[in-house]
C-alpha cells in the first residue's frame, strides 16, 4: 500500500528557533513536493524536488530530498510567527498522473 | 497566465440532498484535472482524476462522482450527500507540457458541510 508519512504530525515551536519536518514515502516517485496550507485556505507550492541530493531554499525554509531513502526534509530556520501553517508533502506516482499526499505537519510558531 | 476557478466556495446541504461542484481552468488546454477532499484536520485524499475528455479515475469508492464534460471542465456530483461527505474539496490541475518543475496547481476550496 502507498503511503507517505509526515513527522510530526503537529509542531509548536518558539520563534527564532529551528526544527525539521520530515516525509517519508513508500513508492518509486520521479518528484517530491511541498506544499503550505493557511487556515481555510487552498494549498500553495513551495518546492519541487526533481532529483536525488536536490535541495531547494527560499527564505527561511530549506527542502531537500533522498530518493534512495525516500526521504524529504523540510528545514525551518530561525522561525517566524508568519511560517504558521500546515505543510504538506506530496508524491506523484511514477508512471500514472497520481499525487498522493503526506498526513500533513500543522506548525505553530510561538511569539 | 492559467487560472483555476472553483465555486461554490462555501455549501451548506441536507442529507440526502444532490450535489454539483464546478472546476473550470483557464488558459491552458487538456490539462489533468483532480478532486481531492480533506476532512477537518486532516491530510488530503484523492478522489477523482482525468486525463482527457470524457476519462475518469475513481481512487476511492464512495458516494461520489466526476465528470469532464469538456476539456478544462471538471464537475464532482452525487445523487444524495452523506454526513460523511462534509469536507474540503480542492480542485486541481497539472500539465505535462510544463517544464521538469510540472506540479499540482489547486483552486480555492469549497467548504461542504451536510447536515
Amino acid at each position: 500500500e502507498l503511503k507517505v508519512e509526515q513527522n510530526p504530525l503537529f509542531l509548536s515551536m518558539q520563534e527564532g528557533k529551528n526544527y525539521t519536518i520530515y516525509c517519508n514515502y513508500s513508492t518509486t516517485s520521479d518528484r517530491l513536493y511541498w506544499y503550505r496550507q493557511d487556515p481555510g485556505k487552498s494549498l500553495e507550492s513551495l518546492f519541487v524536488l526533481l532529483s536525488n541530493g536536490a535541495v531547494k531554499q527560499e527564505g527561511r525554509l530549506m527542502a531537500s530530498l533522498d530518493t534512495k531513502a525516500r526521504l524529504s526534509t523540510l528545514h525551518i530556520t530561525a522561525a517566524v510567527h508568519d511560517l504558521s501553517a500546515t505543510y504538506f508533502c506530496a508524491v506523484d506516482i511514477s508512471g500514472t498522473y497520481k499525487y498522493i499526499f503526506g498526513t500533513g505537519t500543522r506548525l505553530k510558531v510561538l511569539a | 497566465s492559467q487560472t483555476i476557478h472553483q465555486w461554490p466556495a462555501t455549501l451548506v446541504q441536507p442529507v440526502g440532498s444532490p450535489l454539483s461542484l464546478e472546476c473550470t481552468v483557464e488558459g491552458t488546454s487538456n490539462p489533468n484535472l483532480y478532486w481531492y477532499r480533506q476532512a477537518a484536520g486532516r491530510g488530503l485524499q484523492l478522489l477523482f482524476y482525468s486525463v482527457g475528455i470524457g476519462q475518469i479515475s475513481s481512487e476511492v469508492p464512495q458516494n461520489l462522482s466526476a465528470s469532464r464534460p469538456q476539456d478544462r471542465q471538471f464537475i464532482l456530483s452525487s445523487k444524495k450527500l452523506l454526513l460523511s461527505d462534509s469536507g474540503f474539496y480542492l480542485c486541481a490541475w497539472s500539465h505535462l507540457a510544463l517544464p521538469r518543475e510540472e506540479k499540482l496547481f489547486f483552486g480555492s476550496g469549497t467548504q461542504l458541510s451536510v447536515l
